[in-house]
C-alpha cells in the first residue's frame, strides 16, 4: 500500500538551483528512504535515515526527518542537468518488512 | 555494489500468451524479492513478495494464477504473465535486499511490457 506523499508532484529548475521536495507518511517507522528513478529505469537508493535521525547529509543531497510531523524532505543543491528525474520516499513501517513508496516528484532541471 | 539484472527490458507480445521476466541477484544473495507494476507517471505498486524455497505473497487485488512467480534459487526469481492482455502492459521492477530487512533495496531496471 502506498503510505507516502509527496509535494510538489512536479518542480522545474534552472541548473545551479536548489529543489527541494517533501514527503508526509502516515505510520510509525524504523526509516525512510529516498530513491531516483531516471525515466524508463529502475529505481536507485539515494539515502537512508533513521527514525532516531532528524538530519542526514551525502553529498549535494540533504534529507531532513521529522517524525512528529511524520514528514521528511529532500534537498538537492546545486542542481544538474543530471538531477533530472522523479524522486520517491519510501517508509519502512515498524510493523512490516514491506516499503511504501510515494506518489513522487518529478524534477526537471533546465540547462 | 550489490547489482540486481533484469531480463528483458523491454517486451511486446499478442494477447492471449505468456511472457516470462527474470530477476537476478548478481552479486549477493536474496532469500527475498520484491515485484512492482508502475504505470506512467505514477508510483510502484507492490505486486507481490518472492520468497526463495516458498511460495510468493501476494498483495491484495493481484492475481497470483495470472502473475506467476518463482524462487527457486537465491539468486533468481521469475515473473509470468500468463495470458496476456493489453491492460497487463505495465512498467514491471523488481528489488531486493542484500542485508537485513532495514536495509534499502537494489532495483532491476524494469521491464516494460507491451500486450497488443
Amino acid at each position: 500500500s502506498q503510505q507516502g506523499e509527496e509535494d510538489p508532484q512536479a518542480l522545474s529548475i534552472q541548473e545551479g538551483e536548489n529543489a527541494t521536495m517533501n514527503c508526509s507518511y502516515k505510520t510509525s517507522i524504523n526509516n525512510l528512504q529516498w530513491y531516483r528513478q531516471n525515466s524508463g529505469r529502475g529505481l536507485v537508493h539515494l539515502i537512508l535515515i533513521r527514525s532516531n535521525e532528524r538530519e542526514k547529509h551525502s553529498g549535494r543531497l540533504r534529507v531532513t526527518l521529522d517524525t512528529s510531523k511524520k514528514s521528511s524532505s529532500l534537498l538537492i543543491t546545486a542542481s544538474r542537468a543530471a538531477d533530472t528525474a522523479s524522486y520517491f520516499c519510501a517508509t519502512h513501517p515498524r510493523d512490516d518488512y514491506k516499503l511504501s513508496f510515494g506518489a513522487g516528484t518529478t524534477v526537471t532541471v533546465r540547462a | 555494489g550489490a547489482v540486481v539484472s533484469q531480463h528483458p527490458s523491454w517486451v511486446i507480445c499478442k494477447s492471449g500468451t505468456s511472457v516470462k521476466i527474470e530477476c537476478r541477484s548478481l552479486d549477493f544473495q536474496a532469500t527475498t524479492m520484491f515485484w512492482y507494476r508502475q504505470f506512467p507517471k505514477q508510483s510502484l505498486m507492490l505486486m507481490a513478495t518472492s520468497n526463495e524455497g516458498s511460495k510468493a505473497t501476494y498483495e491484495q487485488g493481484v492475481e497470483k494464477d495470472k502473475f506467476l512467480i518463482n524462487h527457486a534459487s537465491l539468486t533468481l526469481s521469475t515473473l509470468t504473465v500468463t495470458s496476456a492482455h493489453p491492460e497487463d502492459s505495465s512498467f514491471y521492477i523488481c528489488s531486493a535486499r542484500p542485508g537485513t530487512e532495514s536495509s534499502p533495496l537494489h532495483f532491476g531496471n524494469g521491464t516494460r511490457l507491451t500486450v497488443t
